[in-house]
């Protein structure tokens, strides 16, 4: 069974960082793209960053261009998003999904999230 | 606001069908796939079509999507009250070289 494991959300200051986490199992992590989506609070979906297979090619939102990072350990099946200068605005459930949105095959499955909090 | 535009919500009675529109512009819609999602209150979305028409397997056949132009449509036909349910149409921009997704339309069944 594919499995996407999100872990590393909680509370931070504005400005603070983060440095999320994804395990994934049941496929093999290495020859697919993976994509972070975020989701504020009753709000709708955001694309955030994807990389592709190799880790080689990365692709971010504006909205957290300079401040965030999405890279991956193929040795460890495990995808990151390290945000730094965290602000108000970046507080949302943060879900890891398997494929990029220009992929054919579209972002599939999703995990369950993680919460990120930013707040004084 | 979202670069795909999707009307806020849509409701129909029990067995009826209801379309979801996704507008964009050539840049997203207009030479890339496109994708829909479903989220369930409370839980993650799920894909429910890819590749603009393709169901992915467990998908029952009520769903299906099309495209055309620069503008996207999911439709629901017999509708059943568990399809209640934020529906969420995303592609990529090659002008922004990112991702999109619509701001999501809410589907009440009547």
């Amino acid at each position: 069974e594919v499995q996407l494991l999100e872990s590393g959300g909680g509370l931070v200051q504005p400005g603070g960082s983060l440095r999320l986490s994804c395990a994934a199992s049941g496929f093999s992590f290495r020859s697919d793209a993976f994509t972070w989506v975020r989701q504020a609070p009753g709000k709708g979906l955001e694309w955030v960053a994807s990389i592709d297979e190799s880790g080689s090619n990365t692709y971010n939102a504006d909205s957290v261009k300079g401040r965030f990072t999405i890279s991956r350990d193929n040795s460890r099946d495990t995808l990151f998003l390290q945000m730094h200068s965290l602000r108000v605005e970046d507080t949302a459930l943060y879900y890891c999904v398997k494929g990029g949105l220009g992929r054919p095959q579209g972002v599939d499955p999703w995990g369950q999230g993680t919460l990120v909090t930013v707040s004084s | 606001q979202s670069v795909l535009t999707q009307p806020p919500s849509v409701s129909a009675a029990p067995g009826q069908k209801v379309t979801i529109s996704c507008s964009g512009s050539f840049s997203n819609i207009g030479s890339k796939y496109v994708s829909w999602y479903q989220q369930l209150p409370g839980t993650a979305p799920r894909l429910l079509i890819y590749g603009n028409n393709k169901r992915p397997s467990g998908i029952p056949d009520r769903f299906s999507g099309s495209k055309s132009g620069t503008s996207a449509t999911l439709d629901i036909t017999g509708l059943q009250t568990g399809d209640e349910a934020d529906y969420y149409c995303g592609a990529w921009d090659s002008s922004l070289n990112g991702g999109v997704f619509g701001g999501g339309t809410k589907v009440t069944v009547l």
